[in-house]
C-alpha cells in the first residue's frame, strides 16, 4: 500500500535558521506533491505544489525539491521566524485523492 | 469570497447518537472533499464529490458513514450510531475543479468527540 514517512514528528530550529522537513514515499508514482500548513484547531493551508518533472520550486523564503528517483521531497524554510512555527504536511497526488502524511510539528525559537 | 465553512465547530456524542456535519463550500467550488483527522496524524481521505455526483467513497471507514451533496454546493457527513474511534476531527476541503494539480481549501473542521 501506498506509504508516506516525514522524517521527523518535531523539529525544533533556531530563528534565523533554514528548517528543512524531509518527505519520503513508496509504493506511489505522484503526478504532483503538495506541502500544506496546519496551524492548531484550523484546517491546512496551501503553499506550494511540485511536479513530477520539477526538480525545484520557490516561493518567498521557501523552496521545494522533488526526486522522483529517491522518492523523496525536501521542503525548506529559509531565515526561519517564530510565526514559521506550525505542523507542515505533505501530500501526494495524481489517479487518486490526495495522500497526507502525518505531518511535521516545527518550533522556531526566538 | 468567503472561504470552506463547517458547522458544528464542536460536537460531543454519547455512544450509538447519529451526527451530521456540514460544509458549506466556496461558491463556484466544483469539488468537495471529506477528510478525517485523528489527533497527531495527517488527513485521511473519506470521500469526494463533483458537483452532486459522489465519485469517490472508498475511504468510509463504515456502512455508518455517508456524504451527501445532493445540489452540488453544501454537503453533509452523517455518522450513524457513532462509537469512540469515530472520535476525530473532520475536515471538508473544496477545489475549483477536479484535478490532481488543484489546490485544495479546507474548512476549520468539525472537532467530534464521542463518549
Amino acid at each position: 500500500s501506498q506509504k508516506i514517512e516525514q522524517n521527523s514528528e518535531a523539529l525544533n530550529i533556531q530563528e534565523g535558521k533554514t528548517a528543512t522537513l524531509t518527505c519520503n514515499y513508496t509504493n506511489y508514482s505522484p503526478a504532483y506533491l503538495q506541502w500544506y500548513r496546519q496551524d492548531p484547531g484550523r484546517g491546512p493551508v496551501f503553499l506550494l505544489l511540485i511536479r513530477e518533472n520539477e526538480k525545484e520550486k520557490r516561493k518567498e523564503r521557501l523552496k521545494v525539491t522533488f526526486d522522483t528517483t529517491l522518492k523523496q521531497s525536501l521542503f525548506h524554510i529559509t531565515a526561519s521566524q517564530p510565526a514559521d512555527s506550525a505542523t507542515y504536511l505533505c501530500a501526494l497526488s495524481g489517479n487518486t485523492p490526495l495522500v497526507f502524511g502525518k505531518g511535521t510539528r516545527l518550533s522556531v525559537i526566538a | 469570497g468567503a472561504g470552506v465553512s463547517q458547522s458544528p465547530r464542536y460536537k460531543v456524542a454519547k455512544r450509538g447518537q447519529d451526527v451530521a456535519l456540514r460544509c458549506d463550500p466556496i461558491s463556484g467550488h466544483v469539488s468537495l472533499f471529506w477528510y478525517q483527522q485523528a489527533l497527531g496524524q495527517g488527513p485521511e481521505f473519506l470521500t469526494y464529490f463533483q458537483n452532486e455526483a459522489q465519485l469517490d467513497k472508498s475511504g468510509l471507514p463504515s456502512d455508518r458513514f455517508f456524504a451527501e451533496r445532493p445540489e452540488g454546493s453544501v454537503s453533509t457527513l452523517k455518522i450513524q450510531r457513532t462509537q469512540q474511534e469515530d472520535s476525530a476531527v473532520y475536515l471538508c476541503a473544496s477545489s475549483l475543479l477536479l484535478a490532481a494539480k488543484e489546490t485544495q481549501y479546507f474548512g476549520p473542521g468539525t472537532r467530534l468527540l464521542v463518549l
